[in-house]
């Protein structure tokens, strides 16, 4: 059974630097194809995605946020996290990592969905 | 950037049949996957691949994709249904989301 939990602060004043980290069980970010995703959903609004790492080191980044963004993974810990810098207000969301199956062929690295997803957290971004 | 566009709503009495777009250039190049999204809870995959069911998900959920539109279809929707569906494509190495649609299940 696959399952991902996010932690890291629920709140962050404007301009400092948000670290959240994604604690997983059930696969191994060794597996090749795997990936690890973050996507965030402010307060009644739509998914947005913010970037993926595979099993490789590759990585992937939303272009609208890509300069505020680092992904890095610790497999030997089972561990994702992801960081963005200056943190605004409008960055208020709940922000979900989940788990992208692994891919046979084919472009690995611009392929697939998520599931599953963690429960989620909410970071709040308030002075 | 890539856009994928959803109807903010779809209302449906059950017994009926529910669809929900999803419209992009030559989405149908690109597979399209879904996910349901209860209030409060996170979002679960219920279509992957255009129109591949995950284990555990009611054969009453279908996909199809073509041209520049995909489409979830609900199959006599259940009260259970109601919730927030979100399509989803990759783009340019990017994963893209659609706005989401509220179904509701009158």
């Amino acid at each position: 059974q696959i399952t991902l939990e996010e932690s890291g602060p629920s709140l962050v004043k404007p301009t400092q630097t948000l670290t959240l980290t994604c604690t997983f069980s059930g696969f191994s970010l060794n597996s090749r194809g795997v990936g690890v995703g973050w996507i965030r959903q402010p307060p009644g609004k739509a998914l947005e995605w913010l970037s993926v790492i595979f099993w490789d080191d590759e990585k992937r980044y939303s272009p609208s946020l890509k300069t505020r963004l680092t992904i890095t993974k610790d497999t030997s810990k089972n561990q994702v996290v992801l960081t963005m810098t200056n943190m605004d207000p409008m960055d208020t969301a709940t922000y979900f990592c989940a788990h992208r199956p692994s891919c046979v062929g084919g472009n690995c690295h611009s392929w697939g969905w998520f599931d599953p997803w963690g429960q989620g957290t909410l970071v709040t971004v308030s002075s | 950037s890539y856009e994928l566009i959803q109807p903010p709503s779809v209302s449906v009495s059950p017994g009926q049949t529910a669809s929900i777009t999803c419209s992009g250039d030559n989405l149908g190049d690109k597979f399209t996957y879904w996910y349901q999204q209860k209030p409060g809870q996170s979002p679960v995959l219920v279509i992957y691949q255009d129109s591949r069911r995950p284990s555990g998900i009611p054969e009453r959920f279908s996909g199809s994709n073509s041209g520049n539109t995909a489409t979830l279809t609900i199959t006599g929707p259940q009260a259970m249904d109601d919730a927030d569906y979100f399509c989803q494509a990759w783009d340019s190495d990017a994963v893209v989301f659609g706005g989401g649609t509220k179904l509701t299940v009158l």
